[in-house]
């Protein structure tokens, strides 16, 4: 199955800063990559996706790149919030088949106001 | 909408019991995905309904069970628990069966003493 890496772990910023995370995947045939963003006591909530076929994909500040050749994603905010602070995990799945969502393990991003 | 709703929020449990978790999809969503999520960990695949049928299983030992009702709603039941199942479990649910479509509920919280 696919195994996606997140980094950084924790991440603390100021606000009005930049902040970026990101994955790297192991399946070449993975197509469509979710970020999800986990606020205290709640699921996660889909924020933004990418599919394979797309290089950049942006919405206001928060946009995802995807490097196919070096399988790897991020996620950039900029003009950071305090209440951007959560958990944000990434995600990777091939769409073909049967297949489920196999998630990062997350990274807890503070911004400091 | 109605959201994914999941039941109850909170459970408590002896070690040896058994726990039910219940999920109830988004109005024409037929699959249904479980995950476990360990205090500060991240979120681990365990099962995937749709349609009915059990489509993969995460690498979870045979206590952990469910299934998927006729209306699409599911319920997980985890047997003779250990303390090491204290955790959030996450069920999500979406359209089609290959995944990119995800909502989850808030969780359950499961602890074991």
């Amino acid at each position: 199955g696919e195994n996606v890496e997140q980094h950084p772990s924790t991440l603390s910023v100021q606000e009005g800063d930049s902040a970026v995370i990101k994955c790297t995947y192991s399946d070449s045939a993975s197509n469509y990559f979710p970020w999800y963003k986990q606020e205290l006591g709640k699921g996660p909530q889909l924020i933004i996706d990418i599919r394979s076929n797309v290089g950049e994909k942006k919405d206001q500040r928060i946009a995802v790149t995807l490097n196919k050749t070096a399988k790897h994603f991020s996620l950039h905010i900029t003009e950071t919030q305090p209440e951007d602070s959560a958990v944000y995990f990434c995600a990777a799945i091939r769409e073909t088949g049967a297949n489920n969502l196999f998630f990062g393990t997350g990274t807890r991003l503070t911004v400091i106001p | 909408e109605a959201g994914v709703t999941q039941s109850p929020t909170h459970l408590i449990k002896t070690r040896g019991q058994q726990a039910t978790l219940r999920c109830s999809p988004i109005s024409g969503h037929t699959s249904v995905y479980w995950y476990q999520q360990a205090l500060g960990l991240g979120l681990q695949f365990l099962l995937w309904y749709d349609e009915g049928e059990e489509r993969n299983r995460g690498n979870f030992p045979p206590r952990f069970s469910g299934r998927q009702f006729p209306n699409y709603s599911s319920e997980l039941n985890v047997n003779a628990l250990e303390l090491e199942d204290s955790a959030l479990y996450l069920c999500a649910s979406s359209k089609y069966s290959r995944g990119p479509g995800y909502t989850f509920g808030s969780g359950t919280r499961l602890t074991v003493v």
